[in-house]
């Protein structure tokens, strides 16, 4: 079946680090793929997507660009804040009758000051 | 524009009692999901609805756990009788279709069995 693997974490930076969150998928056809985030006390939510191979998402500063020959989505964002501390989930879609959302395990980012 | 409204937030209830869930989707939303969260993993499909039909119920543990959509809005999800091991946080999601993809999450109920 279809399933995300997301790197083992959790990982600590220093503000204005280069960030790099990798994400590698398994899946039959051509699925959707999102970075889902989660800060402390909240709901996910959604932070980008992208849709098609060569497509970059993109938001607050962050970046991924779905790779079909790796079959990877890994995260990015040049220089982090200590706002950005929080669980960051991959995820993967399909549209139509097995419309489902499968989530990798997440992984928890602490931004240090 | 309101988001995915769950309540409670907390409960704690021993283990064999009932517990229900309550979920409010955006205004509009046809599509509305309900994901189990355990410690440390990602959410994982329960059940999803289309409208009051429930179109994907593969993943419920249908023995203790139920759920139901009246009207194709608010949705109710029940526990009955509780065990330890469900110990997790219920949430509860939408969107405006299941081609549409993009799915708004609630800040979900936090579940403790003792």
């Amino acid at each position: 079946g279809d399933s995300v693997t997301q790197m083992e974490g959790p990982v600590t930076l220093s503000e204005e680090a280069f960030l790099t969150i990798n994400c590698t998928y398994t899946a039959t056809g051509y699925p959707s793929l999102f970075w889902y985030v989660q800060y402390p006390g909240e709901g996910l939510q959604l932070l980008l997507k992208a849709t098609k191979a060569d497509d970059k998402g993109s938001n607050k500063g962050f970046e991924a660009t779905y790779r079909k020959e790796t079959t990877s989505f890994h995260l990015e964002k040049g220089s982090v804040q200590v706002s950005d501390s929080a669980v960051y989930f991959c995820a993967l879609s399909k549209t139509g009758a097995n419309s489902k959302l499968t989530f990798g395990k997440g992984i928890t980012l602490s931004v240090r000051p | 524009e309101a988001g995915v409204v769950q309540s409670p937030r907390y409960k704690i209830i021993e283990k064999k009692q009932p517990v229900a869930f309550w979920c409010n989707p955006i205004s509009g939303h046809n599509t509305l999901y309900w994901y189990l969260q355990n410690l440390g993993q990602g959410p994982e499909l329960l059940i999803r609805y289309e409208n009051e039909e429930a179109v994907d119920d593969s993943q419920l543990p249908k023995d203790r756990f139920s759920a139901e959509r009246l009207k194709g809005v608010d949705s109710t999800l029940k526990i009955q009788p509780a065990e330890l091991g469900d110990s997790a946080v219920y949430l509860c999601a939408s969107s405006l279709s299941p081609v549409g993809e993009t799915q708004y999450f609630g800040p979900g109920t936090r579940l403790l069995v003792l």
